[in-house]
C-alpha cells in the first residue's frame, strides 16, 4: 500500500523565520509529488515535482524532490502570518487501467504568530 | 479562469438520510475526481472519471455511495442512507489530463447527526 509521511504534524513559527517541512514516501510506479496549501478550505496547488535535485521556486516557497532517499522538503522563508495553513504532501504513482492515484499525508500544520 | 464550482457548501442531514453534492470542473478538464477528506487527514480519493466514464473507483463504498457524470462534465456525488462516519469534506477536483496536479473545488462539508 502506498503510504506518505510528513512531519513534524504542528509548527509554530514567528513571523519572519524560516521553516522547512518534510515529506517521505513509499510509492510503486512512482510519477510525481504535488504540495498544496490548504487554508479553511479546498487545497490550493503549489508545486509539482517529477524530477530529482531541480528545486522549484514561488516567490518565497521553494521545493526539492529526492527520488533516491524517497523525499521532498518545502521550504518557506521570511514566514508571514498568511502562511498559516496545513500542508499537504501527495504522491502520484501509477494505478490500474491507466489511472493515475495521488496519495496525500496527514499533512502539517503551521502556525505563524506575529 | 473560473475554477472548480460545488454546491452545496455545507449541510447537515441525520443518519439514513440521502444526500447529493455536485460538481462543476474547471472548462475544458477532461478528468474528474470525488475526494472525501476526514477531519485531520488528506484527502482520500472516492472516485475518478475520464469524461464521462469510470477511470478508478476502488475505494467508493458501493453499497452506499453512486457517482455520475452523464455529459462528462458535471458530476454529482450521492450518499444513501448516511451513516455518521460519512461526516467530512467532500472535494471534487479536476485535471487535464489523467495525470498531473489536480485542482479542487471548495468543498463541502457534510455533517451526520
Amino acid at each position: 500500500e502506498d503510504k506518505v509521511v510528513q512531519s513534524p504534524l504542528s509548527l509554530v513559527v514567528h513571523e519572519g523565520d524560516t521553516v522547512t517541512l518534510n515529506c517521505s514516501y513509499e510509492v510503486t510506479n512512482f510519477r510525481s509529488l504535488l504540495w498544496y496549501k490548504q487554508e479553511k478550505k479546498a487545497p490550493t496547488f503549489l508545486f509539482m515535482l517529477t524530477s530529482s535535485g531541480i528545486e522549484k521556486k514561488s516567490g518565497r516557497l521553494s521545493s526539492i524532490l529526492d527520488k533516491k532517499e524517497l523525499f521532498s522538503i518545502l521550504n518557506i522563508t521570511a514566514t508571514q502570518t498568511g502562511d498559516s495553513a496545513v500542508y499537504l504532501c501527495a504522491v502520484e504513482a501509477r494505478g490500474g487501467a491507466g489511472s493515475y492515484q495521488l496519495t496525500f499525508g496527514k499533512g502539517t500544520k503551521l502556525s505563524v504568530i506575529p | 479562469e473560473a475554477g472548480v464550482a460545488q454546491s452545496p457548501r455545507y449541510k447537515i442531514i441525520e443518519k439514513r438520510q440521502s444526500v447529493a453534492f455536485w460538481c462543476n470542473p474547471i472548462s475544458g478538464h477532461a478528468t474528474l475526481y470525488w475526494y472525501q477528506q476526514i477531519l485531520g487527514q488528506g484527502p482520500k480519493l472516492l472516485i475518478q472519471f475520464q469524461n464521462n466514464g469510470v477511470v478508478d473507483d476502488s475505494q467508493l463504498p458501493k453499497d452506499r455511495f453512486s457517482a455520475e457524470r452523464l455529459k462528462g462534465v458535471d458530476s454529482t456525488l450521492k450518499i444513501q442512507p448516511a451513516k455518521l462516519e460519512d461526516s467530512a469534506v467532500y472535494l471534487c477536483a479536476s485535471s487535464s489530463g489523467l495525470a498531473g496536479g489536480r485542482y479542487f473545488g471548495p468543498g463541502t462539508r457534510l455533517t451526520v447527526t
